[in-house]
């Protein structure tokens, strides 16, 4: 079956610092999305992306937060100015349509923050 | 806007007990409802979802949920609980008008007891 892969799956960063999580999302999914749960929290959703622009995006996802398909295979999430409350799990989700029934969700890069 | 609330944080039953996780929802439009589990260290994996038609949806590994629009509620159940069920369980909704946004729950974690 696809799936949809994230890397790294631990990261570990010193505050202020920038990070990228990394997401190869299913072959001939078009529709993005990246989604956080803090520990102990629910999963929020941060922003979907299609057709190489931010189609919604949450509060949460504030300008210390980008997206970008840099080529036709990864989908990635920056985080300028890394902050201890940005620890978290980040999923990374596809789809083929606009759609939630058909997202697939990647296994996860957990964040740390210290 | 949607929301979802999951009663219960923790649930326990025996191996071979009913399983049944509760869900409730508000959405100002008709949903999308789903069940995601998470084990543990692992990504989101979809359960089952209901998006129109049969009210009475199944999923994997035994697992069943029935969409009540009257009392706003996605139930799942599995008739007899097994030891590999012990993971956490999300359910979402999505507006069927509203792409692929999922609005979480709080999750309740199922422990099996032997």
């Amino acid at each position: 079956e696809p799936e949809v892969t994230q890397t790294p799956s631990h990261q570990v960063t010193q505050m202020g610092q920038e990070v990228i999580l990394r997401c190869v999302p299913i072959s001939n999914h078009l529709y993005f999305y990246w989604y956080r749960q803090i520990l102990g929290q629910k999963v929020e959703f941060l922003v979907s992306f299609y057709n190489n622009e931010i189609s919604e995006k949450s509060e949460i996802f504030d300008d210390q937060f980008s997206v970008e398909r840099p080529d036709g295979s990864n989908f990635t999430l920056k985080i300028r100015s890394t902050k201890l409350e940005d620890s978290a799990m980040y999923f990374c989700a596809s789809s083929d349509d606009r759609g939630a029934p058909r997202a697939f969700f990647g296994q996860g890069t957990r964040l740390t923050v210290v | 806007a949607q929301s979802v609330t999951q009663l219960g944080s923790h649930v326990s039953v025996s191996e071979g007990a009913l399983v049944l996780l509760r869900c409730n929802y508000s959405s100002s439009v008709p949903p999308y409802l789903f069940w995601y589990v998470q084990y543990p260290n692992q990504g989101l994996q979809l359960l089952l979802k209901y998006t129109t038609g049969a009210t009475l949806v199944k999923g994997i590994n035994g697992f069943e949920a029935e969409f009540k629009k009257s009392e706003t509620s996605f139930h799942l159940t599995k008739p007899s609980a097994h030891m590999s069920d012990a993971a956490e369980y999300f359910c979402a909704v999505s507006a069927y008008n509203a792409g692929n946004m999922l609005t979480f729950g709080g999750g309740t974690r199922l422990m099996v007891k032997p």
